[in-house]
This record gives C-alpha cells, sequence and structure tokens, in this order.
C-alpha cells in the first residue's frame, strides 16, 4: 500500500544551522512523483518541489536541496543555513501513476522552528 | 489571476447543521480535490473530480458529498455536522494530462469548528 513518512514530528534549529527533513515513501508503482510542500503559520500550502521516480539528479535551489534515493525509497530535503522565515511545516507527497488519478498522498508534516 | 479560492474563510456550525464549503478555479483546470487536515495527520483526500459532472471518493468520503456542476468550482457539502469534522478544508485543482505528474495549486484553507 502507498504510504508517506515523516517521522520527524517537529525539529528547533537555531539561525544559520543546517537541517534536514526526512521524507521515506511505499509504492509499488514504478512511475510516481514526490513532492514538498511548505505550510508557513499564515496557512496557505505552498509549491516547493516535485520530482518523479526516474529522476534521481540531486537539485538544489538557493539555500534548499532535495536528495532523490530510490534504493532507500527516501526523499530528504536539506535546508542550508537556516532562516526564522523557514519556520513552517514542511510536507511530503506522492503521487501514483497507476491510479491516474492525481491524488496526492502526505505525509504527517515536520513542524520546523528557526529560532533566532 | 486568482488561483484557487475558497469561500468562506472559518465557520462555526453546531452539531447537525450543514454547510457547503465552495472552490473556484480560475485557471482551467480539469482536476479539483477536497482534502482535511488534522494535527498530526497530514492532508486526507476527501473527495476528487477528475472533469465537470464528474466525482469520486477519495480516502475518507463519509459524511461528506460534492458536486462538480461547472468546471471551475468544486462544492464540498456536510448534511449533518459532527464535531469529528472539525478541521481545516483545503481544496486543490491540477491539470489533467497525466495528473499523477501535475502539480496541486491549493487553497487557501477553511477553518470549520463543529460543536
Amino acid at each position: 500500500a502507498q504510504k508517506v513518512t515523516q517521522a520527524q514530528t517537529e525539529i528547533s534549529v537555531v539561525e544559520k544551522e543546517d537541517v534536514t527533513l526526512d521524507c521515506v515513501y511505499e509504492t509499488r508503482d514504478t512511475t510516481y512523483y514526490l513532492f514538498w510542500y511548505k505550510q508557513p503559520p499564515s496557512g496557505e500550502l505552498v509549491f516547493l518541489i516535485r520530482r518523479n521516480s526516474f529522476d534521481e539528479q540531486n537539485e538544489i535551489s538557493g539555500r534548499y536541496s532535495w536528495n532523490f534515493q530510490k534504493s532507500t525509497s527516501s526523499f530528504n530535503f536539506t535546508i542550508t543555513a537556516s532562516q526564522v522565515v523557514d519556520s513552517a511545516v514542511y510536507f511530503c507527497a506522492l503521487s501514483e501513476a497507476e491510479s491516474n488519478t492525481g491524488k496526492l498522498i502526505f505525509g504527517q508534516g515536520t513542524t520546523l522552528q528557526v529560532k533566532p | 489571476n486568482a488561483g484557487v479560492t475558497q469561500t468562506p474563510k472559518f465557520r462555526v456550525l453546531k452539531t447537525g447543521q450543514s454547510m457547503t464549503l465552495l472552490c473556484a478555479q480560475d485557471m482551467n483546470h480539469e482536476y479539483m480535490y477536497w482534502y482535511r487536515q488534522d494535527p498530526g495527520m497530514g492532508l486526507r483526500l476527501i473527495h476528487y473530480s477528475v472533469g465537470e459532472g464528474t466525482t469520486a471518493k477519495g480516502e475518507v468520503p463519509d459524511g461528506y458529498n460534492v458536486s462538480r456542476l461547472k468546471k471551475q468550482n468544486f462544492l464540498l457539502g456536510l448534511e449533518s455536522a459532527a464535531p469529528s469534522q472539525t478541521s481545516v478544508y483545503f481544496c486543490a485543482s491540477s491539470y489533467s494530462e497525466r495528473s499523477y505528474q501535475e502539480t496541486q495549486y491549493f487553497g487557501p484553507g477553511t477553518r470549520l469548528l463543529v460543536l
């Protein structure tokens, strides 16, 4: 059965520290997409990145980077030199081609608090 | 271009009351979704629609009904609200072609409290 696990419920760091948010997924499908969304205190969901199952290249966008490893079914998210504005709940999500409905399976979310 | 909008932003209901949540999108998306967010559980899919006039059940459909009479609107109804339906409700939309790879765009959410 498909599942996304974010084992870290809450993480607290001090500004400028690097932090990695873990995401482990389960799927029987060979074609799927993985996503990360950010939910700041204001409540909206902000899309960060999507990655397909055939592309294991790591991605870097400014202070953000993502490490996709099919061998361990993980799609981890690292924030370098964290800032207070990074404080939010971060969700990892999975979409499978087999269902062809586009529905997202979300992890439980990781609350990141960055202290000044 | 407003994207995805939701009405209302916040509502308090008494047990047994009914209400409808409205989701509207102006991106000409075929697919629309309703999720609920509860503490520690992420977002869970309630119902979704793959086009005007079609709807389907998601992971947690009990107690909810939906309608998609117009392509741009997706309505979520609670016929008889229960305290267990206290949650934050998010609507999302995406393009249809190979929907599994499309990014879903979310509305701002509706906070519902059932007393």
